[in-house]
């Protein structure tokens, strides 16, 4: 089955970039998305088809994704962005998502 | 506005059987495909199913395929989950979403972009 691939923690000063990998098998082929979910909430959706935000999301929030690797990236991260991260994509018609990132803010 | 909300968690023995739904409102239901999706407690997020927007295909984790069953009424605008041969490993919140694309066949649709607040549910004797 598919895998998606994440560090387990990232680590940023308040105001630098925060860069969360998620690595998968020609992963570049596909579209890739990105969750931000804090302590005891839902997941909310930050990027969605590579590089795209939802209405909502601040524009410090970015997302590439080439060859085997998509990458969420925070500028100028601020300390309400310390949460855990979800990449996903689809494989086989069914939806796989990434093992998570804990971002802390510090 | 767009909102899902979840109902039926609870405690259930080793074996059992629970029955979740997720009912929707705010946006055109019978257009989106829904999913079930479930964290366990201090894990991370694992999908566990998908209907299309009409009912008629859906896809199962499989971890969960043969035991849980995914459905909806696009008359009444709700999702339910059917689970069946509970094991201690399902304890988890359970969150339904939508799935972002309109009219998605299956396959490969798009991102969740409308989550629940979710709905724990506890296998244990």
């Amino acid at each position: 089955s598919y895998e998606l691939t994440q560090p387990p923690s990232v680590s940023v000063s308040p105001g630098q970039t925060a860069s969360i990998t998620c690595s998968g098998d020609k992963l570049g082929d596909k579209y890739a998305c990105w969750y931000q979910q804090k302590p005891g909430q839902s997941p909310v959706l930050v990027i969605y088809q590579d590089t795209k935000r939802p209405s909502g999301i601040p524009e410090r929030f970015s997302g590439s994704n080439s060859g085997n690797t998509a990458t969420l990236t925070i500028s100028g991260t601020q300390t309400m962005d310390e949460a855990d991260y979800y990449c996903q994509t689809w494989d086989s018609s069914t939806v796989v998502f990434g093992g998570g990132t804990k971002l802390t803010v510090l | 506005q767009v909102q899902l909300a979840e109902s039926g968690g609870g405690v259930v023995q080793p074996g059992g059987s629970l029955r979740l739904s997720c009912a929707a409102s705010g946006f055109t239901f019978i257009d989106y495909g829904i999913h079930w999706v479930r964290q366990a407690p201090g894990k991370g997020l694992e999908w566990v199913a998908f209907i299309r927007y009409d009912g008629s295909i859906t896809s199962y984790a499989d971890s969960v395929k043969g035991r849980f069953t995914i459905s909806r009424d696009n008359s009444k605008n709700t999702l339910n989950l059917q689970m069946n041969s509970l094991r201690a490993e399902d304890t988890a919140v359970y969150y339904c979403a939508k799935d972002r694309a309109q009219y998605c066949t299956g396959g490969s649709c798009d991102a969740l972009d409308i989550w629940g607040q979710g709905t724990m549910v506890t296998v244990s004797s």
